[in-house]
């Protein structure tokens, strides 16, 4: 079946800091790739997402490049802030997954901690 | 506003007792969803309802049902609810069918069953 893998655990880092949250995925079709955000005490909200190859999503700074060769969609900031402090989830939604097209699959979070 | 609000979002039962959870969308949205969230495990899913009476098991369905009879409204129940459904439940829901659509989560429940 469908699968994400992304960074484990927990990131620490200061303000200003440069991100990077590896996200690896395996699917049997052409997936749509997501980011999530989820800040405490919510649910999850969509970060952004992206359809297609080298496509490149992006929102409020953050941003990620879908890389079918390397099955990847690493998110990336390039100065942190404390307010971005949060679980990331990477997802995907794979149309070839034998009509299962309206599921999420989910990696398991990570989470980012920033200090002033 | 477009919204997806649950209820309650504490709850405390014994092992054994029955569970409702309700979750409600203001956005006419055909697919909702039921997801748990646990540390270290991420989101899994556990029913997806393409529409009123229209239900599908996820993930991990076992001892949990679902009911909708109504599109605004979508509802977790657990008979007899045991230890290991202690956990954080999320509420989704999506326009449509198309696999880059965007889920609208709730606020989620706790639910600690002693």
């Amino acid at each position: 079946g469908d699968s994400v893998t992304q960074t484990e655990g927990q990131v620490a880092l200061s303000e200003e800091d440069f991100l990077t949250i590896h996200c690896n995925y395996s699917a049997s079709g052409y997936p749509t790739l997501f980011w999530y955000v989820q800040y405490p005490g919510e649910g999850p909200q969509l970060l952004f997402r992206a359809s297609r190859d080298k496509e490149k999503g992006s929102s409020r700074g953050f941003e990620a490049t879908y890389d079918k060769g390397t099955t990847s969609f690493h998110l990336r900031k390039a100065s942190v802030q404390e307010s971005d402090s949060a679980v990331y989830y990477c997802a995907l939604s794979d149309p070839g997954s034998g009509g299962s097209n309206y599921k999420l699959t989910f990696g398991k979070g990570t989470l980012l901690t920033v200090t002033p | 506003d477009m919204k997806v609000t649950q209820m309650p979002r504490y709850l405390i039962k014994r092992m054994g007792e029955n569970v409702l959870l309700e979750c409600g969308q203001d956005m006419s949205h055909e697919t909702m969803y039921w997801y748990r969230q646990d540390p270290g495990l991420g989101l899994q899913l556990i029913y997806i309802s393409y529409d009123v009476d229209s239900n599908s098991e996820g993930d991990i369905p076992k001892g949990y049902r679902v009911s909708r009879k109504k599109r605004e409204h979508f509802s977790l129940i657990l008979d007899s609810a045991k230890t290991n459904q202690t956990s954080v439940y999320f509420c989704a829901s999506s326009i449509g069918t198309a696999n880059y659509a965007e889920q609208f989560f709730g606020p989620g429940t706790r639910l600690t069953v002693l």
